[in-house]
């Protein structure tokens, strides 16, 4: 089956804590993307990758960091830096960037303890 | 600052009737728009895609755009309680700086039995 995997469903970060969040596609998609939602809100882009070994940052990439490695992952970190991290957490991907569709993964729901 | 705008509803509707989600967005050279379906703690999935003015039809949903008017809206014919959810808009451009989709909050409907 084709698709976007994203884990764990749900993360628990303690406080001074740095956690990853794990996403992958078999989609064979160029363009991968993370984006912070909370509730009643939209979607926020966090950061997103073209290519692999490039990125950059979306309008709220203060206290995470990423990494793309290969073209099926990219993983996202969230930083001791970001002080208010509890929001669910979806990965996106699509063909290419620009006007390209974008699927989304299951999400990973964020929690502080 | 590109802004997507949509009625954060409510918007409850009787079951069988057609219900009118509607989307506004700032950025004129937008060129690509989207509807996405998120149910409550799910992540969104892809419902229409236009890129043209005019209409497009695709089973029970049929999404209108006017750019000129910079406006594109989602209609559901025979609403179905299954259609209770909330729909994002997204909007993208082309070209350089570009790459990003847009969401708006989303409008939350509620098909009444």
């Amino acid at each position: 089956d084709g698709g976007i995997t994203q884990s764990p469903k749900y993360l628990f970060r303690k406080e001074g804590q740095n956690v990853t969040l794990s996403c992958e596609q078999n989609l064979n998609h160029d363009a991968m993307y993370w984006y912070r939602q909370d509730p009643g809100q939209g979607l926020r882009l966090i950061y997103y990758s073209q290519i692999v070994n490039d990125f950059q940052k979306g309008d709220i990439a203060e206290g995470y960091s990423v990494s793309r490695e290969k073209k099926e992952s990219f993983p996202l970190t969230v930083t001791s830096a970001q002080k208010n991290p509890t929001a669910f957490y979806l990965c996106a991907s699509s063909f290419a960037g620009g006007a390209e569709t974008q699927y989304f993964g299951p999400g990973t729901r964020l929690l502080v303890l | 600052q590109k802004e997507v705008e949509q009625n954060s509803g409510p918007l409850s509707v009787p079951e069988g009737a057609i219900a009118s989600l509607n989307c506004t967005y700032s950025d004129r050279g937008s060129q690509s728009f989207f509807w996405y379906r998120q149910y409550s703690g799910k992540s969104p999935e892809l419902i229409m895609s236009i890129y043209s003015n005019g209409d497009k039809e695709d089973g029970r949903f049929t999404a209108q755009l006017n750019k000129a008017s910079q406006y594109v809206s989602l209609l559901i014919r025979d609403s179905q309680p299954s259609d209770s959810a909330t729909y994002l808009c997204a909007v993208n451009g082309w070209g350089f700086g570009n790459e990003k989709l847009t969401f708006g909050t989303g409008t939350r409907l509620t098909i009444i039995p």
